[in-house]
């Protein structure tokens, strides 16, 4: 079993439209939750960072915590087309700073 | 503040070469650094961590006298890649985190390494 899944897409939606995200963890101990935007050929940029249950907002960006269920999800509203990415999901897991990230969910924002 | 810098940002060699990137924290200290390579259209695969002033940790699976990594002070790693051949062909990228507990990583913009 993977230790963080996401489903990898393409998850396509038109322009404007709530994207949203999910991914789920195993290991219960983990107590803190990232968001990764890959654009094709860059390396990974870091766009919200969740600690606690519940939801935490930054721009048309929220991150959404459930630790009882094990759940992360992000939530991108009034999608762009510049939004078109993969999204990874990543826990600190085991202590230390290392992270395990999920495969990535391809969006797919279309006009 | 975090930033990683990482260069070359791309690198094209003939096969045999050996080819050394650099990965440097600019704004903090990172004890840990960590190496990933990605391949075309797949994940990113983790394939070593770098720790100051000791010996690496890899992954399963990564040679460690094939991919050389050196952490000799508190804002920078080095990885090179011993006789490089065209199966190493990747996009190799690194990343830091502060020295403070529930930190991100923050990546470096990678390196397109092309062996010819």
């Amino acid at each position: 079993q993977k230790e963080v899944e996401q489903n990898s897409g393409p998850l396509s939606v038109p322009e404007g439209a709530i994207a949203s995200l999910n991914c789920t963890y195993s290991d219960r101990v983990s107590q803190s939750f990232f968001w990764y935007r890959q654009y094709s050929g860059k390396s990974p940029e870091l766009i919200m960072s969740i600690y606690s249950n519940g939801d935490k907002e930054d721009g048309r960006f929220t991150a959404q915590l459930n630790k009882a269920s094990q759940y992360v999800s992000l939530l991108i509203r009034d999608s762009q087309p510049s939004d078109s990415a993969t999204y990874l999901c990543a826990a600190l897991t085991g202590g230390g700073n290392k992270l395990t990230f999920g495969t990535g969910t391809q969006l797919k924002v279309e006009l | 503040g975090a930033v990683v810098s990482q260069h070359p940002s791309r690198v094209i060699c003939k096969s045999g070469t050996s080819v050394k990137i650099e990965c440097r924290s600019l704004d903090f200290q990172a004890t840990t650094m960590f190496w990933y390579r990605q391949f075309p259209k797949q994940s990113l695969m983790l394939m070593a961590t770098s720790n100051e002033g000791s010996k690496a940790t890899y992954e399963q699976g990564v040679e460690k006298d094939k991919f050389l990594i050196n952490h000799a002070s508190l804002t920078l790693s080095t990885l090179t890649v011993t006789s490089a051949h065209p199966e190493d062909s990747s996009f190799y990228i690194c990343s830091a985190s502060p020295d403070r507990d529930n930190q991100p990583q923050h990546f470096g913009d990678g390196t397109r390494l092309s062996i010819l």
